[in-house]
């Protein structure tokens, strides 16, 4: 029972680059979520799906874009990436609701 | 903008001592109160949840719940050198954003052997 899958764990891009962030659930949750963390700014919402079929903006969704592929899958997109967008992303998942998020190991991304 | 706020520490205590965190937030609706352990480059960890006013205890953590001062706590007990980490705060929506977890920036914990 891996949880929350995020990959890759590290990854380096230069300014302008696009990428996409992984994430993967085997707990059956039906609500996900993409945070970021950044020195002195705490966790921080990007966008979350509440449930399959979903989407929605967080707090700081500017530059970012997301597809909720099935039940398991979330993945977040840098369509163009900034050194503003330097940072550790977070995935997590829950039940619903307002149960407890289950966080991934997080990946850790430099804009250059 | 729901604000969830915490004391950034450090917070230092020495080993088998008691360690008070604090939290305070915004949004009187909120109904869902959780506490995180992150460790240095790592990810959040649930240590516990209170959906109620009062007291919740669980080993050696308790958390209290004061909805009308709009405050949560969690008390450590028996301080460990392995409890050393930062603990965050989180708090839910009210109403229709009740599975938005808002974070407070966390309070650095330090306790000494």
């Amino acid at each position: 029972n891996a949880g929350v899958t995020q990959t890759p764990k590290f990854q380096v891009l230069k300014t302008g680059q696009s990428m996409t962030l992984q994430c993967a659930q085997d707990m059956n949750h039906n609500s996900m979520y993409w945070y970021r963390q950044d020195p002195g700014m705490g966790l921080r919402l990007i966008y979350y799906s509440a449930s399959e079929g979903t989407t929605d903006k967080g707090e700081v969704p500017n530059g970012y874009n997301v597809s909720r592929l099935n039940k398991r899958e979330f993945s977040l997109r840098l369509e163009s990436a900034a050194p503003s967008q330097t940072s550790v992303y977070f995935c997590a998942s829950s039940q619903g609701g307002d149960s407890p998020l289950h966080f991934g190991n997080g990946t850790r991304l430099t804009v250059t | 903008q729901k604000e969830v706020e915490q004391n950034s520490g450090p917070l230092s205590v020495p080993e088998g001592a008691i360690a008070s965190l604090n939290c305070t937030y915004s949004d009187r609706g909120s109904q869902s109160f959780f506490w995180y352990r992150q460790y240095s480059g790592k990810s959040p960890e649930l240590i516990m949840f209170i959906y109620s006013n009062g007291d919740k205890e669980d080993g050696r953590f308790t958390a209290q719940l004061n909805k009308a001062s709009q405050y949560v706590s969690l008390l450590i007990r028996d301080s460990q050198p392995s409890d050393s980490a930062t603990y965050l705060c989180a708090v839910t929506g009210s109403g229709g954003s009740n599975y938005k977890l808002t974070f407070g920036k966390g309070t650095l914990l330090t306790v000494n052997p």
